[in-house]
């Protein structure tokens, strides 16, 4: 496997359940990225993890609760989600977490559909 | 508040034609300017950025983009564009932090 790799790709779940995303990267990076791609919208930054801590967390509800146990892994667990959270999201990855400095390689994404 | 904006959410063209995909952000003293292409199924994908110098910057796949400061803009261009070059491309700025700001995207659809 090269660059960073995101599993499940599909995932349907229903607004009870718990389930968890995953990444992985396979560049020797420090930094890796949750976000958040909706239709027609922005990609939302979500959280970003340097050297496995939390640096930034852009408010995101407590039903996301992410996990970087070391460097090239990242989950994001899900619990009692919301039809709106229906959406691509995607991992990403960068040596550092100055973005100017540092190119972020990202995932194919996880499409995650809430009934 | 820093926001960048792409007008176009879809541009349709032919094969062979030339194409100009708009991007605008709000007004900074330092700015960093990206495209990302995302094709079908993938993730996004760096195709070009303007960190300093030079205005006119350009990828491997005959894409170019230009810094203009006065109109606060980066436009990409393609003078000849192929079926292949059918994604949805992304505008994104930083301004000097860990944070890259996304436009909403968009959809170049090519056709023979």
């Amino acid at each position: 496997e090269t660059g960073v790799t995101q599993t499940p790709r599909h995932l349907v779940m229903g607004m009870t359940n718990k389930k968890s995303l995953k990444c992985e990267q396979h560049l020797g990076h420090n930094a890796m990225y949750w976000y958040k791609q909706s239709a027609k919208k922005p990609l939302e930054l979500m959280f970003v993890y340097s050297l496995e801590e939390r640096v930034e967390n852009n408010s995101v509800p407590s039903r996301f609760s992410p996990e970087c146990p070391n460097s090239s892994h990242l989950f994001l667990h899900l619990h009692t989600l919301q039809p709106e959270d229906s959406a691509l999201y995607l991992c990403a990855s960068s040596s550092g977490v100055l973005a100017s400095v540092h190119t972020q390689y990202f995932g194919p994404g996880t499409r995650l559909t809430v009934l | 508040a820093q926001s960048v904006t792409q007008l176009d959410s879809q541009v349709p063209v032919f094969e062979e034609a030339p194409v100009e995909l708009r991007c605008n952000y709000s007004s900074s003293v330092s700015v960093y300017l990206f495209w990302y292409v995302q094709y079908p199924n993938q993730g996004l994908q760096l195709l070009l950025k303007y960190l300093s110098g030079s205005t006119l910057v350009e990828s491997i796949n005959g894409f170019e983009a230009e810094f203009n400061k006065s109109q606060t803009s980066f436009h990409l261009r393609k003078p000849s564009v192929h079926i292949s070059d059918t994604a949805e491309y992304f505008c994104a700025v930083s301004y000097n932090t860990d944070k890259l700001i996304f436009g909403t995207g968009t959809r170049l659809q090519v056709f023979p």
